[in-house]
């Protein structure tokens, strides 16, 4: 089990410009989970993949924000034309799914810094 | 909906002292509920979590946590602090059978003194 795994772990960009942040699960794990994070708040919610199929997206996903998961395995969030608000930590989990198994695995997270 | 109030965004104990850092959910369906440690600059750990089997839950790093319907808390507790305990603690909620997104809390800030 090597855990969840979240690529770059830091991130600076320059307003305007587009990112975009991986997320490996824990192999078999096929839900997976996107979170955001500013200081001093908890995590909150982003959007969900079962397998492939994305099957919730919250209000704070606004249209610049993308989120794909090709092949049910890894995922990625684009951020277009950043503004200095999507500067935060963004985070990435996994659960299995198995019926009484539903707690979620972070990783390390992704920091983006919007100058 | 379902929401999470933790009283207290700081907590000050000396070392070898009881740990109480509080949570309070609301829920319209019953809840799974979970406490997660940050230490800084990292990601979430799980430290237990309660999905409708007993009601006090033990997890790791000696910490506890006991689910009272009665009145929506799941407050966490360890006997004796440790130096290591020092991190940000964070209470969440997702909703039974679904087990899809968690709503956290906005997090205790825990430190232990000598």
């Amino acid at each position: 089990d090597t855990g969840v795994s979240q690529n770059p772990r830091h991130k600076i960009t320059k307003r305007g410009q587009n990112v975009t942040f991986r997320c490996d699960p824990i192999s078999e794990h096929n839900r997976l989970y996107w979170y955001r994070q500013t200081l001093g708040q908890g995590p909150e919610f982003l959007t969900y993949f079962q397998n492939e199929a994305q099957l919730e997206k919250s209000r704070l996903l606004s249209d610049r924000f993308s989120a794909e998961r090709p092949k049910g395995s890894f995922s990625t969030l684009e951020i277009q034309r950043t503004e200095q608000g999507d500067s935060a930590m963004y985070l990435c989990a996994s659960s299995s799914g198995v019926m009484g198994l539903y707690e979620q695995y972070f990783g390390p997270g992704t920091r983006l810094t919007v100058t | 909906a379902q929401s999470v109030t933790q009283l207290g965004s700081h907590v000050s104990v000396s070392e070898g002292a009881l740990v109480l850092l509080r949570c309070n959910y609301s829920s319209s369906v019953p809840p799974y509920l979970f406490w997660y440690v940050q230490y800084p600059n990292q990601g979430l750990q799980l430290l237990l979590k309660y999905t409708s089997a007993a009601t006090l839950v033990k997890g790791i790093n000696g910490f506890e946590a006991e689910f009272k319907k009665s009145e929506t808390s799941f407050h966490l507790t360890k006997p004796s602090a440790h130096m290591s305990d020092a991190a940000e603690y964070f209470c969440a909620v997702s909703e039974t059978g679904t087990a899809s997104k968690l709503t956290f809390g906005t997090g205790t800030r825990l430190q232990v003194t000598l």
